[in-house]
């Protein structure tokens, strides 16, 4: 199955930098790249997305980049603010669409 | 539309008590899931379903036992609680190859 390895486990930056999130997957047929962000007692949601035949996408602060080649994909968030602080997770799906398979989590915390 | 709702929100156990998490979604998804939460750690499978009358384990199936009779509801029961099972449980639903979409979540105890 799908392995997905997600780095750095923390990350504190001040506020106004930018923060850098990377993920590698195993399974070269995957397709689907969410990233998802959880704040403290909440469930995960939805942040950006990327499919496998798009190289990067960006909504407004945050952008993903995925490299097919390498198997890696990133999330970039630009100016950040205290309120990005919280737990995000990556995952990918392969082919089959059946299951997601997530990284195991980047704590963020913008120091104010 | 509610999207995916779970219920109860909290509960206590005593060892050996069963019981089960409530999961319903009205957003017609085929796909839904069942992922366990401990403290500062990630997401870990439990089960999943397809479609109505499919099932299949996850990474951690022991303990737990799911059904789906229709498209809306995924039930997890939980038999026989041990304090391993102290956790957060989210429910979540998706069409397929695309984005899940989480309930609030279940906070249990097992004492």
């Amino acid at each position: 199955g799908e392995n997905v390895e997600q780095h750095p486990s923390t990350l504190s930056v001040q506020e106004g930098d930018s923060a850098v999130i990377k993920c590698t997957y195993s399974d070269s047929a995957s397709n689907y790249f969410p990233w998802y962000k959880q704040e403290l007692g909440k469930r995960p949601q939805l942040i950006i997305d990327i499919r496998s035949n798009v190289g990067e996408k960006k909504d407004q602060r945050i952008a993903v980049t995925l490299n097919k080649t390498a198997k890696h994909f990133s999330l970039h968030i630009t100016e950040t603010q205290p309120e990005d602080s919280a737990v995000y997770f990556c995952a990918a799906i392969p082919s089959t669409g059946n299951q997601f398979y997530f990284g195991t989590g980047t704590s963020l915390t913008v120091i104010p | 539309n509610a999207g995916v709702t779970q219920t109860p929100k909290f509960r206590i156990l005593k060892i050996g008590q069963s019981m089960t998490l409530q999961c319903t979604q009205d957003m017609n998804h085929n796909y839904m899931y069942w992922y366990r939460q401990d403290p500062g750690m990630g997401l870990k499978l439990i089960y999943y379903s397809v479609g109505a009358g499919i099932t299949d384990k996850g990474e951690v199936p022991n303990g737990y036992n799911v059904s789906r009779s229709t498209t809306e509801d995924f039930p997890l029961r939980l038999e026989l609680a041990a304090p391993s099972q102290t956790s957060v449980y989210f429910c979540a639903s998706s069409p397929r190859d695309a984005v899940q979409f989480f309930g609030p979540g279940t906070r249990l105890t097992v004492l």
